[in-house]
């Protein structure tokens, strides 16, 4: 199993651009999760799904979008990018009620 | 959630038992600890929770006091790829989506 794999690894945009985050996991795990992580701190909730179909917001949704068309398949969407999007990115997987969340290798995003 | 607090960074030496405290004294008592680790640049990984009972997995033990209010983390024979950022978390059990991460502990294994 490939795990939670994310896509890209890097990325630099420029203010006002858009792109999506990719992020897909192959333990059929209804559970998904997008978090963010600015430098030296810890990880913040921005939207979660527990299944195909629904999602819902977390901590600091503003600025992204998301959706669930598939158990595999949990996209993150950056419309109007800005520099306070400047972070890592972690998407996460988990089996329904589960304590273990499992954890991509980030995509690390520059807006300048 | 219950707020934890956390050394922010602590040494151990090589094969040493590595002891990584947390006070979470709000606990309410349906919450459960949580422990997670980050190795630099990489996604966190989950290492161990518990309830009120001390639990033990390949990773790690994990010591609740009676009280709940305050929890250690023992990694028994520390190697240097046990140097992460260590995460204690208080959440509120399995299907609660959220896991609040603060800026944890800093372990630095030392040769």
């Amino acid at each position: 199993n490939a795990g939670v794999t994310q896509t890209p690894k890097f990325r630099i945009l420029k203010i006002g651009q858009s792109m999506t985050l990719q992020c897909a996991q192959d333990m059929n795990h209804n559970y998904m999760y997008w978090y963010r992580q600015d430098p030296g701190m810890g990880l913040k909730l921005i939207y979660y799904s527990v299944g195909a179909g629904i999602t819902d917001k977390g901590e600091v949704p503003n600025g992204y979008n998301v959706s669930r068309s598939t158990t595999e398949d949990f996209p993150l969407r950056l419309e109007l990018a800005a520099p306070s999007q400047t972070s890592v990115y972690f998407c996460a997987s988990s089996y329904p009620n589960s304590y273990e969340q499992y954890f991509g290798p980030g995509t690390r995003l520059t807006v300048t | 959630d219950a707020k934890t607090t956390q050394p922010p960074s602590m040494d151990c030496a090589e094969g040493r038992a590595a002891n990584l405290p947390c006070n979470h004294s709000t606990i309410s008592g349906n919450e459960y600890v949580y422990w997670y680790r980050q190795i630099h640049s990489q996604g966190p990984q989950y290492i161990i929770h518990g309830l009120k009972n001390n639990e033990t997995n390949e990773m790690a033990s994990l010591i609740i006091t009676e009280d709940r209010k305050s929890s250690t983390l023992i990694l028994p024979h520390a190697t240097l790829r046990d140097t992460a950022v260590y995460y204690c978390i208080v959440n509120s059990g399995a299907g609660s989506y959220q896991l609040t991460f603060g800026k944890g502990t800093k372990l630095s294994v030392i040769p």
